[in-house]
């Protein structure tokens, strides 16, 4: 149990449409990261939360968005979905001076 | 090339047996991170070690800071060790907690 939880655990949408990612991290973790690991592959650096502003974004266009809140949740939420952007969307938290980082269980996401 | 490399990428083991994973890097890290992810995608992270050796239960990781290399050991492999193992780096160069990730070993163990 890491305490970090995400939702929903899987998801189906249609090319195009929009969808948002919801990660709750564990209390006092001021630093949440997203991932995005499509099957067969190590997860990929999306973008990274700091105290509720980015602080760091991998290759990824700008349709891909984030939020992070007082209460230690954020988004991820992805606009004009695409085929490709099927994969697991995995979030983690961490107290960023201790570099440890927690993870979520994932959001299986399919675009059909 | 990417990153980190692991080796290998499939490992399959009888039950008992002692278990190495390899993970070499070719960026200067702050820490690196051992990663277990079973079936359905979560990630439970095992180790972060920036020097040294870490001990917990049957598993040991070391690292090589100048070699850039860090192992994970399994002793006495069981069925339930089955899962992909990852090995993750925290670059020294990022001011961020970005994280890249090696693509995986896949462990099999059987009974």
């Amino acid at each position: 149990e890491t305490g970090v939880t995400q939702s929903p655990t899987h998801l189906i949408k249609t090319r195009g449409q929009q969808v948002t990612l919801r990660c709750s991290s564990q209390s006092g973790h001021n630093t949440v990261s997203w991932y995005q690991q499509a099957l067969g592959q190590g997860p990929q650096f999306i973008f990274q939360y700091y105290r509720e502003e980015e602080n760091g974004r991998g290759n990824f266009p700008p349709r891909f968005s984030g939020l992070q809140f007082p209460n230690y949740s954020s988004e991820l939420n992805v606009n004009a979905l695409e085929l490709d952007d099927s994969a697991l969307y995995l979030c983690a938290s961490s107290l960023g001076n201790t570099r440890e980082a927690f993870f979520g269980q994932g959001t299986r996401l399919t675009v059909v | 090339k990417n990153e980190v490399e692991q080796s290998p990428q499939n490992l399959t083991a009888q039950e008992g047996e002692f278990i190495t994973i390899n993970c070499s890097y070719s960026v200067g890290i702050s820490a690196l991170h051992w990663l277990q992810q079973h079936p359905g995608g979560g990630i439970v992270s095992l180790f972060m070690l920036s020097s040294g050796k870490k001990k917990h239960g049957r598993l040991i990781a070391t690292i090589n800071i100048q070699e850039k290399h860090s192992s994970l050991h399994i002793t006495a492999s069981h069925p339930r060790d089955s899962a992909v193992y990852i090995c993750a780096v925290l670059p020294s160069t990022y001011n961020t907690d970005k994280l890249i990730f090696g693509t995986g070993t896949r462990l099999q163990v059987f009974p």
